[in-house]
């Protein structure tokens, strides 16, 4: 079974706060993905990795940071937090066809 | 520009009935589709998807067509259980990395 693991469920920061998401997959995949879930928005692509230290920008990247300096980590940063980046924050990993999802990572800046 | 979509925000479906969860995209170069299950505070699971050299794919109770010549996708659920009450979303991909996510539509399957 595929396992994605986000670091934390919940979390709550302070505006202008540096903020680190930590996604772990266990079956070396290749791609990786982070992206943010809204009301009346669905999914929207923030950053992808389709290798170690391979980045890519998604649809929404302004405001964010990535790292993959492992194959089987992937990291997103909020450089400076604000209050329109409260959201879910969404991790995947993908080899070939279906992404494999993370729970989530609820994020609240106040 | 939202290259899927789904026009239904919420759905409510009597149990034992069949749910139709539907999905359009504009972009003719996507090839692959998925459709995604989610429960809240979970991440999405994945249920089903389809190559567009197919018009249908069967699992068990979940049965994907894909029309490509309206570019419309739907989601069949026979019979519904109160267990299918999620949100679910539809994505496509065109032969990169990336899957373009549709809205979503939260379906309430009512006991």
């Amino acid at each position: 079974d595929v396992k994605v693991t986000q670091s934390s469920r919940y979390l709550v920061k302070r505006t202008g706060e540096k903020v680190f998401l930590e996604c772990v997959q266990d079956m070396d995949h290749e791609n990786m993905f982070w992206y943010r879930q809204d009301p009346g928005l669905g999914l929207r692509l923030i950053y992808f990795s389709y290798d170690v230290k391979m980045k890519e920008k998604g649809d929404i990247p302004e405001g964010y940071s990535v790292s993959r300096e492992k194959k089987e980590r992937f990291s997103l940063i909020l450089e400076s937090a604000s209050t329109n980046q409260t959201s879910m924050y969404l991790c995947a990993s993908r080899i070939i066809g279906e992404q494999f999802f993370g729970p989530g990572t609820r994020l609240t800046v106040l | 520009d939202q290259q899927v979509k789904q026009n239904s925000p919420s759905l409510s479906v009597q149990e034992g009935r069949i749910s139709i969860l539907n999905c359009d995209y504009t972009n003719s170069m996507f090839d692959y589709f998925l459709w995604y299950k989610k429960y809240p505070a979970e991440g999405p699971t994945f249920l089903i998807s389809i190559s567009s050299i197919k018009d249908k794919n069967e699992d068990g109770r979940f049965t994907v067509f894909l029309n490509k010549s309206a570019k419309h996708l739907s989601l069949h659920i026979v019979p519904s259980q109160p267990g299918d009450s999620a949100v679910y979303f539809c994505a496509a991909s065109g032969g990169t990395y990336k899957y373009i996510f549709g809205t979503g539509t939260r379906l309430k399957v009512l006991a």
